[in-house]
């Protein structure tokens, strides 16, 4: 099992540009969640995915949207990159019920710079 | 929602002594804490996680304590090795309205000297 898997692994932007960032998981889990991570800020939620076909906002959603393709993928896209958007962006999914399956495992992130 | 609060922000270390984090949560319904470890360029893992109705959980040389009255849990390393180097992060679940939800420290930078 590869796990979680996202692409590109790096980008570098110009202002204004689009791009679709990947993510796919070969555990047939239900949810999946985009973060992004800044220095000293954590990890904040994008958007997630309780399951196919939905999809809701989390902390930061401005200026991104998702889509959930089918149950492995679920990409984001940056309509129109600005600078404050660079940032390191991981993918996460989860197995479903909760409680008993809260674990969220993550991929290895997307390095995205915007100039 | 849930507020997660994490300290220090960085922490230095001798090879062999212990390290501790410490995690404070706002929400009394939050019942999962996981801990993460990133490692320079890689995304986070899963090292250790405890529940709510559970005090302590210990894997080899990590533990995890959790204080539900005082809504605080902390990570304790021991002997510590160089390897342990990495940034951790703490977290809470989400309930109710936001369960499937995790909550995130800002995380603790933790660096072992030789």
């Amino acid at each position: 099992n590869a796990g979680v898997t996202q692409t590109p692994k790096f980008q570098v932007l110009k202002t204004g540009q689009s791009m679709t960032l990947q993510c796919a998981q070969d555990m047939n889990h239900n949810s999946m969640y985009w973060y992004r991570q800044d220095p000293g800020m954590g990890l904040r939620l994008i958007y997630y995915s309780a399951s196919e076909g939905t999809t809701d906002k989390g902390e930061v959603p401005n200026g991104y949207n998702v889509s959930r393709l089918n149950k492995r993928e679920f990409s984001l896209r940056l309509e129109s990159a600005a600078p404050s958007q660079t940032s390191v962006y991981f993918c996460a999914s989860r197995s479903d019920p909760p409680p008993s399956t809260d674990t969220q495992y993550f991929g290895p992130g997307t390095r995205l710079t915007v100039l | 929602g849930e507020n997660v609060e994490q300290h220090p922000s960085t922490l230095s270390v001798q090879e062999g002594d212990s390290a501790v984090i410490k995690c404070t949560y706002s929400d009394s319904a939050s019942n999962y804490f996981p801990w993460y470890k990133q490692e320079l360029g890689k995304g986070p893992q899963l090292i250790i996680d405890i529940r709510s109705n559970v005090g302590e959980k210990k894997d080899q040389r990590i533990a995890v304590t959790l204080n539900k009255t005082a809504k605080h849990f902390s990570l304790h390393i021991t002997e510590t090795q160089p390897e342990d180097s990495a940034v951790y992060f703490c977290a809470a679940s989400g309930r109710g309205s936001t369960l499937g939800r995790l909550y995130f420290g800002r995380g603790t930078q933790l660096t072992v000297w030789p």
